[in-house]
């Protein structure tokens, strides 16, 4: 069956400071991998999503950046943190290719807060 | 117009009610029509999905889809209390996916 890995599940940073959130997923191969952030009462906002190694769209222009090193693994980061970045950030997959429109799998999310 | 709505509530039932969570969506083309359940401080569960129109049923758990209104429904049959959590549906057509704002649901013991 298929896992997917999400860590740290908190975090709290200084403004200014760097981020690297890192998802990986097992059990499946060439999933698209996705990126969300999920404000209160706003709902999940994607962020960037990725089809395979080294393809990144970014759906809304940010601080962030996101980046696929591995088939499976898929990171998001900043290299100066903003108070407006903190929120719940969630990773998904889904299959891939000709499966694509199938349902995404979550996974327990990290929760960013700025200081 | 927002692709898919969903009405926020907050939702509180007593144990054992029947609940009806809905939502509307915009798209025709919609493919998959999906039902996420997400407890506090966790992801996104998915709970049912449904491939074009119809019924699915899965234990105490509804999924409908009826396209000629755009109208999604979940229903919880014997609501309880570990069924509080917040619901959020969903659409898609290709790999876009859309999502509701989620329905906050409690069922009181």
């Amino acid at each position: 069956s298929q896992t997917i890995h999400q860590w740290p599940a908190t975090l709290v940073q200084p403004v200014g400071s760097p981020l690297s959130l890192e998802c990986t997923v097992e059990g499946t191969s060439n999933p698209n991998l996705y990126w969300y952030r999920q404000a209160a009462g706003r709902g999940l906002q994607l962020l960037f999503y990725s089809v395979g190694i080294g393809q990144i769209s970014s759906e809304v222009p940010q601080n962030l950046s996101a980046s696929r090193p591995q088939d499976r693994q898929f990171i998001l980061s900043s290299k100066k943190l903003l108070l407006s970045d903190s929120g719940f950030y969630l990773c998904a997959w889904g299959r891939g290719g000709a499966r694509s429109n199938q349902p995404q799998h979550f996974g327990d999310g990290t929760r960013l807060s700025i200081l | 117009q927002k692709e898919v709505e969903q009405d926020p509530g907050p939702l509180s039932v007593p144990e054992g009610a029947i609940v009806s969570l809905n939502c509307t969506y915009s798209n025709s083309a919609f493919q998959y029509f999906m039902w996420y359940r997400q407890y506090s401080r966790k992801g996104p569960e998915l709970l049912m999905y449904t491939y074009s129109s119809g019924n699915k049923e899965d234990g105490r758990f509804t999924a409908q889809v009826d396209k000629s209104s755009k109208y999604i429904s979940l229903f919880i049959r014997d609501s309880q209390p570990s069924d509080s959590a917040t619901y959020l549906c969903a659409a898609n057509t290709g790999n876009q996916f859309y999502f509701g704002t989620g329905t906050s649901l409690t069922v009181i013991p």
